[in-house]
C-alpha cells in the first residue's frame, strides 16, 4: 500500500508571512493524483489543492501552491500571505488509480496562523 | 457543489448498543463510498470502501463483524457500529465518489459523526 508521510506535526506562521508544509510518498505507481485537504476544528474535510502526478506543471490556486517533485516523490504546500483563517490540520492525500481509487492521509501537520 | 450529507453529527450511547451512521450523496450518484475513522489529532485511517449493490472491502484489520456496511442504493451508505464499546468512540467520516468523475476529483466528504460509547 502507499504510505504519505507528513513530518512536520505542527508549523506556525506570522500572519502575512508565507509557510510551506512538506509531503513525501512511496508509491511503485507511475500515475496518481495529490491533494492537499484542510480540516479546521469543525472537522469538515476541505479541498485544498490538486495535482495530477502527469503534469510537470506545478499546480496553484490563489494563495496556494505545490512544488511537486515526482522523482523525490515530493509534494509540498506554500500558503502566502497567510491569514488567520488558514489555521488547521492539513492533510497530504495519494489517490491511487486502482481499483477502488482510494485515498491515502498523510499524519497532518497543524498549522497556526499568529496575529 | 457537490454534497455528502453524514447522520447524526453526534451520538452518545451505552456500550453494547449499535450505532448506525447514514451517509448520502445528495445532489450526485456515488458507486463508490469511503469510511474513515479519525482519532484525535491523528490522520484519517481509511476502514472500508462501500461498493453499490455489493460487499464493502474492508481494510486489514478492521473487523467486518464489527463495522457493518451497507450500500444499498447510489445515494446511501450505511456503517453500523455493532455492540460498540468505549473504544469505539472515535470520529467516523464518510467520503463518496462521483459515478461520473474523473480520477483526479476529490472525494464529497461528509461532516462526520462523532460516537461516544459510554
Amino acid at each position: 500500500a502507499q504510505t504519505v508521510t507528513q513530518s512536520q506535526p505542527e508549523m506556525s506562521v506570522q500572519e502575512a508571512e508565507t509557510v510551506t508544509l512538506s509531503c513525501t510518498y512511496d508509491t511503485s505507481e507511475s500515475d496518481y493524483y495529490l491533494f492537499w485537504y484542510k480540516q479546521p476544528p469543525s472537522r469538515q474535510m476541505i479541498l485544498v489543492i490538486r495535482q495530477e502526478a502527469y503534469k510537470q506543471q506545478n499546480a496553484t490556486e490563489n494563495r496556494f501552491s505545490v512544488n511537486f517533485q515526482k522523482a523525490a516523490k515530493s509534494f509540498s504546500l506554500k500558503i502566502s500571505d497567510s491569514q488567520l483563517g488558514d489555521a488547521a490540520m492539513y492533510f497530504c492525500a495519494y489517490r491511487t488509480l486502482n481499483t477502488g481509487n482510494q485515498f491515502y492521509f498523510g499524519t497532518g501537520t497543524s498549522l497556526t496562523v499568529i496575529p | 457543489g457537490a454534497v455528502v450529507s453524514q447522520h447524526p453529527s453526534w451520538v452518545i450511547c451505552k456500550s453494547g448498543t449499535s450505532v448506525k451512521i447514514e451517509c448520502r450523496s445528495l445532489d450526485f450518484q456515488a458507486t463508490t463510498m469511503f469510511w474513515y475513522r479519525q482519532f484525535p489529532k491523528q490522520s484519517l485511517m481509511l476502514m472500508a470502501t462501500s461498493n453499490e449493490g455489493s460487499k464493502a472491502t474492508y481494510e486489514q484489520g478492521v473487523e467486518k463483524d464489527k463495522f457493518l456496511i451497507n450500500h444499498a442504493s447510489l445515494t446511501l451508505s450505511t456503517l453500523t457500529v455493532t455492540s460498540a464499546h468505549p473504544e469505539d468512540s472515535s470520529f467516523y467520516i464518510c467520503s463518496a465518489r462521483d459515478r461520473r468523475g474523473q480520477y483526479n476529483q476529490p472525494q464529497h466528504f461528509g461532516d462526520g459523526t462523532r460516537l461516544s460509547i459510554l
